[in-house]
């Protein structure tokens, strides 16, 4: 059974750093494409970061600079760093499997991440 | 970016009726389109690929169907279980997604 369980959320002050996890089981993390999509309160779904299979990496202009996606294979898991976290940063984060032509078949509940003072 | 449009923003619906749910692309995203189901603290699950393509498990009252910049998303008879919130998502470029459409019981 595939499983992605998030975690590493929690209140934070704007300008601080938050590291995300995502344990996955059922398949293997760095034979796939892997991403981040967070929701703001209120809002839709927003791409943020991709991994490729490669090891190659993308962000969306919003984070670009200040996220950083990785990926451990002996732990099958994936990463979120987050630094100089703004108010607006502040959303659920969930983790997915890219299938690769672009679509996610997998995510996670995810974790929320609050970002004020 | 190519912004998606989904409308309405919530569908009140009675069980075993049809529900029509639509998303408008900004420009062309071909068929590269997905649908998700996404109920309150759980996992987005996906419903819909490639526009039209059942995903595995994706009941057969689901469907999904257009092209380019026109999209809808079918549910022909709701059960219980179908009311969420639905989100589309286009892969034609960097993945963007609509802002939703919540179907609630009438």
């Amino acid at each position: 059974e595939v499983q992605l369980a998030e975690s590493g959320g929690g209140l934070v002050q704007p300008g601080g750093s938050l590291r995300l996890s995502c344990e996955v089981s059922g398949f293997t993390v760095s034979s796939n494409y892997m991403s981040w999509v967070r929701q703001a309160p209120g809002k839709g779904l927003e791409w943020v970061s991709i991994i490729y299979s490669s090891g190659n990496t993308n962000y969306a202009d919003s984070v670009k600079g200040r996220f950083t996606i990785s990926r451990h294979s002996s732990k099958n898991t994936l990463y979120l760093q987050m630094n100089s976290l703004r108010v607006e940063d502040t959303a659920v984060y969930h983790c997915a499997r890219d299938h690769s032509s672009g679509w996610y078949d997998y995510w996670g509940q995810g974790t929320l991440v609050t970002v004020s003072s | 970016e190519i912004v998606m449009t989904q409308s309405p923003a919530t569908l009140s619906v009675s069980p075993g009726e049809r529900a029509t749910l639509s998303c408008r692309a900004s420009q062309s995203v071909n068929s590269n389109l997905a649908w998700y189901q996404h109920k309150p603290g759980q996992a987005p699950r996906l419903l819909i690929s490639g526009a039209s393509t059942r995903a595995a498990g994706t009941p057969a009252r689901f469907s999904g169907s257009g092209s380019g910049t026109e999209f809808t998303l079918t549910i022909s008879s709701l059960q219980s279980e179908d009311f969420a919130i639905y989100y589309c998502q286009q892969y034609d470029s960097w993945p963007t997604f609509g802002q939703g459409t919540k179907v609630e019981i009438k």
